[in-house]
């Protein structure tokens, strides 16, 4: 089985400054994707980048980048000139694919406030 | 493409009453997931089916709970009889074969 730990629950960051979100994982699996979600207060569930276990290059996404260490199994979210409308909580997911099907695993979340 | 499509959005029931919650998910998509958010055990997998076939239902808490996936494009979720307990936000989600799932807007559940 696969877990997700986010250690930190709560984080804020002030206006246009850089913050990095942590993650964790475990499994035994050598084929998966890794996602960051954000749940804004509307509770929609919002994907903002995704990785393949295989890809060494760290996926971006404009002002989203992650930093990927699969032998360490971390999986961090670095927000760059944090923006207002970044105040959400982020979700880290495991997503591994194999004959089973793809079922994604949550982490616990962190809850990021960007202050002006 | 409407993306996926939960109804209804707010639901406030009695204790005892049985409940349904619906899904449509994205066109073409082949898995959809049942998700169960509360603060205090987080974002819970309680079913996913692919191809309309339920794979993993180790999540669904109790009998008191039921899915089906008649089709490719409807999905319920039951809970018949609610408790109190069950009182959450239920998340559908949608997605191609090892692609990234997309969820809808949920649906908030208030058993009274």
């Amino acid at each position: 089985a696969q877990t997700v730990t986010q250690s930190q629950p709560e984080m804020s960051v002030q206006e246009a400054e850089t913050v990095t979100l942590s993650c964790t994982y475990d499994t035994s699996e050598n084929n998966y994707y890794l996602f960051w979600y954000k749940q804004p207060p509307s509770r929609q569930m919002i994907l903002v980048i995704r990785q393949e276990a295989y890809k060494q290059q760290n996926a971006t996404e404009n002002r989203f980048s992650v930093n990927f260490q699969k032998a360490a199994k971390s999986f961090s979210l670095k927000i760059s000139d944090s923006q207002l409308g970044d105040t959400a909580m982020y979700f880290c997911a495991f997503m591994a694919y194999n004959n089973a099907g793809n079922m994604l695993t949550f982490g616990g979340g962190t809850r990021l406030m960007v202050k002006p | 493409d409407a993306g996926v499509i939960q109804s209804p959005r707010h639901e406030v029931t009695e204790m005892g009453q049985e409940v349904t919650l619906r899904c449509k998910p994205i066109s073409g998509h082949n898995s959809l997931f049942w998700y169960r958010q509360t603060m205090m055990r987080g974002l819970e997998l309680l079913i996913y089916f692919n191809n309309n076939v339920p794979i993993d239902d180790s999540g669904m808490p109790e009998d008191r709970f039921s899915a089906k996936m008649p089709n490719a494009s409807f999905s319920t979720l039951k809970i018949q009889p609610s408790e109190p307990r069950d009182s959450a936000v239920y998340f559908c989600a949608s997605s191609l074969t090892r692609a990234t799932a997309f969820f809808g807007q949920g649906t908030r559940l208030t058993v009274v």
